[in-house]
């Protein structure tokens, strides 16, 4: 079971160039997501996803497409990356809504993007 | 509006010495109030949900509780390999989203 897999761990990008972060679970959960972490910053919420097909933006959406074709992938678009998207991406994924009880959400590696 | 500050920012113990980590909260209607380890070039490992005041959760040498405005992870006893940055999170509020605090940096010197 290797839970959720984020490729590519590491990836640096010129500005303006554009790339995709790959993430897939193999739990079969219906609610994935992306976040970003920064120094002195808690990890905010890009997008998410409630199932395929359905995707809703989180709080720092600007710059990042998403979509959700199958249950199993979500991958995160850079349109054209800038300096500012430089950080530490995560994928999560879990079986119901964020916030519900009884809900455990798993994360994966991290992908370390560097924007020069 | 909804917030999450976790104190101290870091915290240095000596092997055996117990602490705890702070986690304050403001977020109307809590739907869950979670505790993960993040250790160096990971991803958040998940610890611990809190649901209720009063609550109580240990696993191994942590224990952590909630009130209706905080909640605390006691380390008793901790080891060097409980050195990480614990993050808390509390889901609920005004977008029924996880809102993470920015983490407390755990270091335990042998």
């Amino acid at each position: 079971n290797a839970g959720v897999t984020q490729t590519p761990k590491f990836q640096v990008l010129k500005t303006g160039q554009s790339m995709t972060l790959q993430c897939a679970q193999d739990m079969n959960h219906e609610y994935m997501s992306w976040y970003r972490q920064d120094p002195g910053m808690g990890l905010r919420l890009i997008h998410y996803s409630v199932g395929a097909g359905i995707t809703d933006q989180g709080e720092v959406p600007n710059g990042y497409n998403v979509s959700r074709s199958t249950t199993e992938d979500f991958p995160l678009r850079l349109l054209s990356a800038a300096p500012s998207q430089t950080s530490v991406y995560f994928c999560a994924s879990s079986i119901t809504h964020f916030g519900q009880p009884q809900n455990t959400i798993y994360f994966g590696e991290g992908s370390w993007l560097t924007v020069v | 509006e909804d917030q999450v500050t976790q104190s101290p920012e870091a915290l240095r113990l000596q092997e055996g010495e117990s602490s705890s980590l702070n986690c304050s909260y403001t977020v109307s209607g809590l739907r869950g109030l979670f505790w993960y380890r993040q250790d160096p070039g990971k991803g958040p490992e998940f610890l611990f949900t809190l649901y209720s005041a009063g609550e109580e959760k240990e696993k191994e040498r942590l224990k952590a509780t909630l009130t209706k405005k905080e909640s605390f992870l006691h380390i008793t006893a901790p080891k060097p390999e409980d050195s990480a940055t614990y993050l808390c999170a509390v889901g609920g509020g005004a977008t029924n989203k996880l809102i993470f605090g920015t983490g407390t940096l755990l270091a335990v010197q042998p």
